[in-house]
């Protein structure tokens, strides 16, 4: 099982530059998410995908952009990268099972973005 | 709002030894608890995970977690330490259902461990 891919893994960008992280999951998971991890402040959510065909605003969207290609994969856009958004983002899912709580979030292994 | 709160930012402990790292919470209903490990160049693995029936909680990799209401903790522990447990662990704390979206992380832990 390759559980949750993340592609690339490092990337440098020049400032004003854009990209799109790709991520896919082979667990049939309805729910995906997209973090940011950044040194003493943990993580944070950009934007998720509860379900196929919807995607929302999470604690830090700004700068941001996201699709819901399918239900495996779910991507985020830069537009116009800045160096505020040097940083591991992380890509995440998970599952709600009828009758029962949220299950375990399976994460990729990170890409490690910086803008220069 | 709700908060997590790892008052520990970095811990050295030598190999063999035992372990607790601290985690306090604030949440206003009945809080879903996690513990996560991030090894090295890695993502997020669950260790554990407690909603209610005992609160002591045995996970995976040896790791156990305690449950105190009355302090608002979830400590992590380990009896004895090994070099592969060197790591970054983070708290997590949300709703029993309805997705990780309201489910909020803390800053983690980083933990050295030494011969």
């Amino acid at each position: 099982n390759a559980g949750v891919t993340q592609t690339p893994k490092f990337q440098v960008l020049k400032t004003g530059q854009s990209m799109t992280l790709q991520c896919a999951q082979d667990m049939n998971h309805n729910s995906m998410y997209w973090y940011r991890q950044d040194p003493g402040m943990g993580l944070r959510l950009i934007y998720y995908s509860a379900s196929e065909g919807t995607t929302d605003k999470g604690e830090v969207p700004n700068g941001y952009n996201v699709s819901r290609l399918n239900k495996r994969e779910f991507s985020l856009r830069l537009e116009s990268a800045a160096p505020s958004q040097t940083s591991v983002y992380f890509c995440a899912s998970s599952d709600i099972l009828r009758g029962s709580g949220n299950t375990e979030a399976f994460f990729g292994q990170g890409t490690r973005l910086t803008v220069v | 709002a709700q908060s997590v709160t790892q008052p520990d930012i970095h811990i050295t402990v030598s190999e063999g030894a035992s372990l607790e790292l601290r985690c306090n919470y604030s949440y206003g209903a009945t809080p879903y608890l996690f513990w996560y490990v991030q090894s090295p160049g890695q993502g997020l693995q669950l260790l554990l995970k407690y909603f209610s029936g005992d609160t002591l909680v045995q996970g995976i990799k040896g790791f156990e977690a305690e449950f105190k209401r009355s302090q608002s903790s979830f400590n992590l522990r380990k009896p004895s330490v090994h070099w592969s447990d060197a790591a970054e662990y983070f708290c997590a704390v949300g709703p029993y259902s309805g997705g990780y979206q309201k489910v909020t992380f803390g800053t983690g832990t980083k933990l050295q461990v030494i011969p």
